[in-house]
C-alpha cells in the first residue's frame, strides 16, 4: 500500500518567517495530494490540494509544489502568523484504494512571535 | 446537520467489551471514511464506504473491527473484546465525491480509552 512521509516533525519559526514542510510517497499511482491542519484537539481541515496534473498551486500565503518523478510534494508557508501554530499533514490517495487517504505522521508547526 | 457528528465524543470502556462508535455524515455525502488517530500520529485509514457498500476495508486491523451503513447514510464502527491498544482517537469523515478528488470533511472525533 500507500506509504507517505513526512519532515521535519517539528518545526518552530518566527513570525513572519516561512516554513516548508516536506513529504514522499511511494505508489507512483498516486494522483491527489491534500494537506491538512489539525489545531490542538479539533478536527483536521483541508488547506490546500494539488493533483498530478498540476506542479504547483498556490493560495494566498500557501503554497504547495509536487514532483512526480521524485515522488514528493512541499507545504510553503509564506509570512507565518501565530495563527498558523498547528499540525500539518501530508497525504496522498489513488483510485486503486478508492481515494482514501494515506497520511503522514504530521509536523508541529510553532510559529513564535 | 452542518457538519460530521460524532458520537459519543468521550467513552471510557474495560478491556474485553463491546463498543459502537457513530458517525452522521453532511447530508448527500456518498462517501464515508473511519480513521483511527493516536497520540502524536496521522489519522491513520480503516475503511471506507461508497454507498451502503465497504468499498474498502484493508485497514480494519483485525477482525474485532467491523463498521456498517446500512442505509447508505449513518455508520456505526463496532469494536469487539476491546484492547488497551485501541485506545485512539477514531475520526469520521465524509466527502461529496464519488471516488474523485474531493475533500473530506472530519468530524470532531470519538475518544475511545480501554482500561
Amino acid at each position: 500500500g500507500e506509504n507517505v512521509e513526512q519532515h521535519p516533525s517539528t518545526l518552530s519559526v518566527q513570525e513572519g518567517d516561512s516554513a516548508v514542510i516536506k513529504c514522499t510517497y511511494s505508489d507512483s499511482a498516486s494522483n491527489y495530494f491534500p494537506w491538512y491542519k489539525q489545531e490542538l484537539g479539533k478536527r483536521p481541515q483541508l488547506i490546500i490540494d494539488i493533483r498530478s496534473n498540476v506542479g504547483e498551486k498556490k493560495d494566498q500565503r500557501i503554497a504547495v509544489t509536487l514532483n512526480k518523478t521524485a515522488k514528493h510534494f512541499s507545504l510553503h508557508i509564506t509570512e507565518t502568523q501565530p495563527e498558523d501554530s498547528a499540525v500539518y499533514f501530508c497525504a496522498a490517495s489513488t483510485i486503486n484504494s478508492g481515494y482514501a487517504l494515506n497520511f503522514g505522521k504530521g509536523t508541529s508547526l510553532l510559529v513564535t512571535p | 446537520g452542518a457538519g460530521v457528528s460524532q458520537t459519543p465524543s468521550n467513552k471510557v470502556t474495560e478491556k474485553g467489551k463491546y463498543v459502537e462508535l457513530r458517525c452522521d455524515p453532511i447530508s448527500g455525502h456518498t462517501a464515508l471514511y473511519w480513521y483511527r488517530q493516536s497520540l502524536g500520529q496521522g489519522p491513520e485509514f480503516l475503511i471506507y464506504f461508497q454507498g451502503t457498500g465497504a468499498a474498502d476495508d484493508s485497514g480494519l486491523p483485525n477482525d474485532r473491527f467491523f463498521a456498517v451503513r446500512p442505509e447508505g447514510s449513518v455508520s456505526t464502527l463496532k469494536i469487539q473484546r476491546t484492547e488497551r491498544g485501541d485506545s485512539a482517537v477514531y475520526l469520521c469523515a465524509s466527502s461529496l465525491s464519488s471516488g474523485g478528488f474531493g475533500e473530506l470533511f472530519f468530524g470532531e472525533g470519538s475518544r475511545l480509552t480501554v482500561l
